[in-house]
């Protein structure tokens, strides 16, 4: 089976620009969440979904990001506009609800805001 | 709010020596999920080993098993027979009863040497 897929795996955009970071859960799988990792903060859950609706957007640090679910299997975290606080690795993970709670990860898309 | 808390920032074992791993945590949940997930330079996160709450015996996965102290929240992992692909950062993680957000700890760094 694919595990979560995420894209692009690195990214590397100026100050300013839009980014826009996508996710494919794993087939069967109704809720997904989106991290942040960096050195100072450490793992941070941004927003997660049930069944495409966001329950918890309480992580996303600021207007400038924004998640959408559109359908079960896709997923998008845009950043407009994009600074240079903004490098991370930004994890997706997917699971599912009222399961035994595991969540898998995709591999990360390194975000680097020069 | 639940907090995790990892006091070790880095450790380092001998290969096919033992190490344990610290956690403790804060919450207010009498039932909730606790996790090991590991993070090798690849940078995938790889769940290690879970434990609910309510069960009082001590999981085990293979060389990996913990030590769960449900009264002083403590949660540590033990490493049996290390190998050198152990080497990696360790996060201890926890999840209440309700919703799905996982909390992490800092993160240990293990390396482990031949």
């Amino acid at each position: 089976d694919a595990g979560v897929i995420q894209s692009p795996r690195h990214e590397v955009t100026e100050m300013g620009q839009e980014v826009t970071l996508r996710c494919k859960p794993i087939s069967g799988h109704n809720s997904l969440f989106w991290y942040r990792q960096t050195m100072m903060r450490g793992l941070e859950l941004l927003i997660y979904f049930n069944n495409n609706v966001p329950i918890d957007d309480s992580g996303m640090p600021e207007d400038r990001f924004s998640a959408k679910m559109p359908n079960a299997s896709f997923s998008t975290l845009k950043i407009q506009p994009s600074e240079p606080r903004d490098s991370a690795v930004y994890f997706c993970a997917s699971s599912l609800w009222g399961d035994t709670y595991e969540q898998y990860f995709g591999p990360g898309t390194r975000l680097t805001v020069t | 709010a639940q907090t995790v808390t990892q006091s070790q920032p880095e450790m380092s074992v001998q290969e096919a020596e033992t190490v344990t791993l610290s956690c403790t945590y804060d919450t207010s949940e009498s039932n909730y999920y606790l996790f090991w997930y590991k993070q090798p330079p690849s940078r995938q996160m790889i769940l290690v080993i879970r434990q609910e709450a309510y069960k009082q015996q001590n999981a085990t996965e293979n060389r990996f098993s913990v030590n769960f102290q449900k009264a002083a929240k403590s949660f540590s992992l033990k490493i049996s027979d290390s190998q050198l692909g152990d080497t990696a950062m360790y996060f201890c993680a926890h999840r209440g009863e309700y919703g799905n957000k996982l909390v992490f700890g800092a993160g240990t760094i293990l390396r482990v040497k031949s």
